[in-house]
């Protein structure tokens, strides 16, 4: 049972343009939630989403940042028209659908985001 | 104030101590995670609490609710457990992880 799995794991984006980090959840679990980790910060939640619904993005900037996880396929968090502040490292991780308030933690190894 | 406070933030040992980090937490919560970061790497879920106390190897993990503080020893501890080791917690009235700030802890050989 493959763990969640993030990629890319590096990205490198000039200025300006598009950023998408996508991440495959655990098998069987429909929750993803988003994490970034600012350089010299502590992680900070950016959005909950089960499968095709956002449950909580409070922690999502209120411009350029989007999330989605479709029916199929990966969850995609995507970064338009990146900047310099952007590059950080983003973990994705992942519960099962029942008791979903008290499981184990399952993050993914990151994608780190550079921002030239 | 943050909601989870750790300490120390920064915590150098020498091969074979006894090392203890400290959670301190403000809210309500559901479960508390002890996680653990290498450099570059990806994050680890060490315990979950909710109550008590919990063993894993040299690692082990102690929950105080009434007191809302946790902790997480190392015993014997090795230059391979040179890590960041956060804490988190999951709110009482939502699925997301609130973190602590990190521990940054080098083991010196």
């Amino acid at each position: 049972n493959a763990g969640v799995m993030q990629n890319p794991r590096h990205l490198v984006r000039r200025r300006g343009q598009e950023a998408r980090l996508r991440c495959s959840p655990m098998k069987g679990h429909s929750h993803v939630y988003w994490y970034r980790q600012l350089p010299e910060e502590g992680l900070k939640f950016m959005v909950y989403l089960q499968k095709e619904n956002i449950i909580d993005e409070s922690g999502m900037p209120k411009e350029r940042f989007s999330a989605e996880f479709p029916k199929e396929g990966p969850s995609i968090l995507r970064i338009q028209q990146v900047v310099r502040g952007d590059s950080a490292a983003y973990f994705c991780a992942s519960s099962p659908p029942i008791g979903a308030m008290n499981t184990e933690a399952f993050f993914g190894q990151g994608t780190r985001l550079t921002v030239v | 104030k943050n909601e989870v406070e750790q300490s120390p933030q920064n915590l150098t040992a020498q091969e074979g101590e006894f090392i203890t980090i400290n959670c301190s937490y403000s809210v309500g919560i559901s479960a508390l995670h002890w996680l653990q970061q290498h450099p570059g790497g990806g994050i680890v879920s060490l315990f979950m609490l909710s109550s008590g106390k919990k063993k894993h190897g040299r690692l082990i993990a102690t929950i105080n609710i009434q007191e809302k503080h946790s902790s997480l020893h190392i015993t014997a501890s090795h230059p391979r457990d040179s890590a960041v080791y956060i804490c988190a917690v999951r709110t009482k009235y939502g699925n997301k992880l609130v973190f602590g700030a990190g521990t940054i802890l080098r083991v010196k050989s």
